[in-house]
C-alpha cells in the first residue's frame, strides 16, 4: 500500500508570512503530484500540480519536488486570510496496483491570522 | 460551464435503507472517480472507472456498488451493507486513466444516517 504523509497541524501564520507545507510519499515510483486546497465543507480545488524535480512558481504559490528525497512541499508567499484551508497533497504511482489513481495525505490545516 | 455535477448535496439514510448518489460530467473526460472523506481525514478511494463499462474496486469498495453506462454518469449506491455510512462523498474526473492531469471534484454529498 503506497503512502502519502502530511503533518496535519492546524499551521498557523500571521498575514504576510511564507507557509510552508510539508508532504512525503512511500515509493520511488511515482510520477505526478498535486497539491488541492479544499475549505471547510466544501469540495477541494487543484492548485498546483507538479512533475519534474525542482520548483515550480505560480504567483504567490511555489511547489517544489525532491524524487530522491520523496519530498514534495508547497510555499505560499505572502499568506491572506483567505488561504485558511485544508491542504490535500496527492501523488499518482507510475506503476503497479496503484497505477493511474491519485493517493492522498490527511491533509494539512492552515490558518493565516491577521 | 463545464464541470461535474453531484446531487444531493445533503442525504439522508434510514438504517437497512439503499441511497444513490448522482455524479454527471460534461468535461468529456475518459476516468471517473469516487471518494470518501471522513472528518479531518483525507479522500480513500471507493471505486473508479477509466473507460465506459468497466470499473474496479478501490481501497474501500465494500458496502458500495457503481455502474459506468455512460460516459457522462458514474453513480454510486451506498446499499445497507456499509455500516458506517455517514460522510463527505466526492466525485472526481480526470481526461484520461493515469491521473497525469489531476483530478476535477464535484461539490460533494453530504450522506447522514438518521
Amino acid at each position: 500500500q503506497k503512502e502519502v504523509e502530511q503533518n496535519s497541524g492546524p499551521l498557523s501564520v500571521p498575514e504576510g508570512a511564507i507557509a510552508s507545507l510539508n508532504c512525503t510519499y512511500s515509493d520511488r515510483v511515482s510520477q505526478s503530484f498535486f497539491w488541492y486546497r479544499q475549505y471547510s465543507g466544501k469540495s477541494p480545488e487543484l492548485i498546483m500540480s507538479i512533475y519534474s524535480n525542482g520548483d515550480k512558481e505560480d504567483g504567490r504559490f511555489t511547489a517544489q519536488l525532491n524524487k530522491a528525497s520523496q519530498y514534495v512541499s508547497l510555499l505560499i508567499r505572502d499568506s491572506q486570510p483567505s488561504d485558511s484551508a485544508t491542504y490535500l497533497c496527492a501523488v499518482n504511482w507510475n506503476g503497479g496496483t496503484s497505477y493511474g489513481k491519485l493517493t492522498f495525505g490527511q491533509g494539512t490545516i492552515l490558518t493565516v491570522h491577521p | 460551464d463545464g464541470g461535474i455535477t453531484q446531487s444531493p448535496k445533503y442525504l439522508f439514510r434510514k438504517e437497512g435503507q439503499n441511497v444513490t448518489l448522482s455524479c454527471e460530467q460534461n468535461l468529456n473526460h475518459d476516468a471517473m472517480y469516487w471518494y470518501r472523506q471522513d472528518p479531518g481525514q483525507g479522500l480513500r478511494l471507493i471505486y473508479y472507472s477509466q473507460i465506459v463499462n468497466d470499473f474496479q474496486k478501490g481501497d474501500i469498495a465494500e458496502g458500495y456498488s457503481v455502474s459506468r453506462e455512460k460516459k457522462e454518469s458514474f453513480p454510486l449506491t451506498v446499499t445497507s451493507a456499509q455500516k458506517n455510512p455517514t460522510a463527505f462523498y466526492l466525485c472526481a474526473s480526470s481526461i484520461r486513466a493515469g491521473g497525469d492531469y489531476g483530478y476535477t471534484f464535484g461539490s460533494g454529498t453530504r450522506l447522514t444516517v438518521v
